[in-house]
């Protein structure tokens, strides 16, 4: 069975960086094409970028490229995504989510609250 | 970008009946649309896959149904467990992959 175990909460500086990660169990973090997903309080869900099996590399939403950088831990299973130059507008929960398929999410984390406050 | 476009964002309908939710993409995206499950404070859930195959474990109640750019979610007979809100995805042509706005279902 899979499992995705999100870091704990963060609250951030504006302008700092956040780094959140998404530990894998029942498979190796190889075997699944992660992506990154974020919801803002009361909002709807957002795509960031994730892994793209057809071409091998990271793809990112345009919003976020630049600011964005999603790596794997192959060692550890750990997946982890970094967002910089934080705003207030980054305030959401964030989530990690995966499939068998590279954009159907069977799995998901249970979220990371990040905070941007002054 | 391929925008999805969902309707109704909010509906309120007995225990019982049938409810359905459209999901209109901008472009045409083929067979690639799912559907999500999202009680609050909890994670998106799959219900739907690639248009019309439920997700191990789903109840029946669930369907979709479309193709091309006009797709449909449909609740045959609405539980007290289904409140929630909804949301279609789409993950053709990447990137970007998009999500519909949501519907938040509740009970009348």
């Amino acid at each position: 069975q899979v499992q995705l175990i999100q870091s704990g909460a963060e609250v951030k500086k504006p302008g700092a960086s956040v780094k959140v990660s998404c530990k894998v169990s029942g498979y190796t973090v190889t075997e699944l094409s992660m992506h990154w997903v974020r919801q803002a309080p009361g909002k709807g869900l957002e795509w960031m970028g994730g892994f793209d099996p057809e071409d091998g590399e990271t793809i990112y939403a345009q919003k976020f490229q630049g600011r964005v950088t999603m790596t794997e831990d192959t060692s550890t299973d750990t997946a982890y995504m970094e967002l910089s130059s934080l705003t207030s507008e980054d305030t959401a929960v964030y989530f990690c989510a995966s499939g068998g398929v590279s954009g159907v999410f069977d799995y998901w984390g249970q979220g990371n609250m990040v905070t941007v406050s002054s | 970008d391929i925008q999805m476009t969902q309707s109704p964002s909010s509906l309120s309908a007995s225990v019982g009946d049938r409810v359905t939710i459209t999901c209109q993409a901008s472009q045409d995206i083929r067979h690639y649309l799912n559907w999500y499950q999202q009680k609050p404070g909890k994670a998106p859930q799959l219900l739907i896959y690639d248009v019309s195959n439920l997700e191990t474990g789903v109840p029946s109640r669930f369907s979709g149904s479309g193709s091309g750019t006009d797709f449909t979610f449909t609740i045959s007979s609405l539980q007290p467990e289904d409140i929630a809100t909804y949301y279609c995805q789409q993950y053709d042509n990447l990137p970007p992959l998009t999500f519909g706005g949501g519907t938040k279902v509740e009970i009348k």
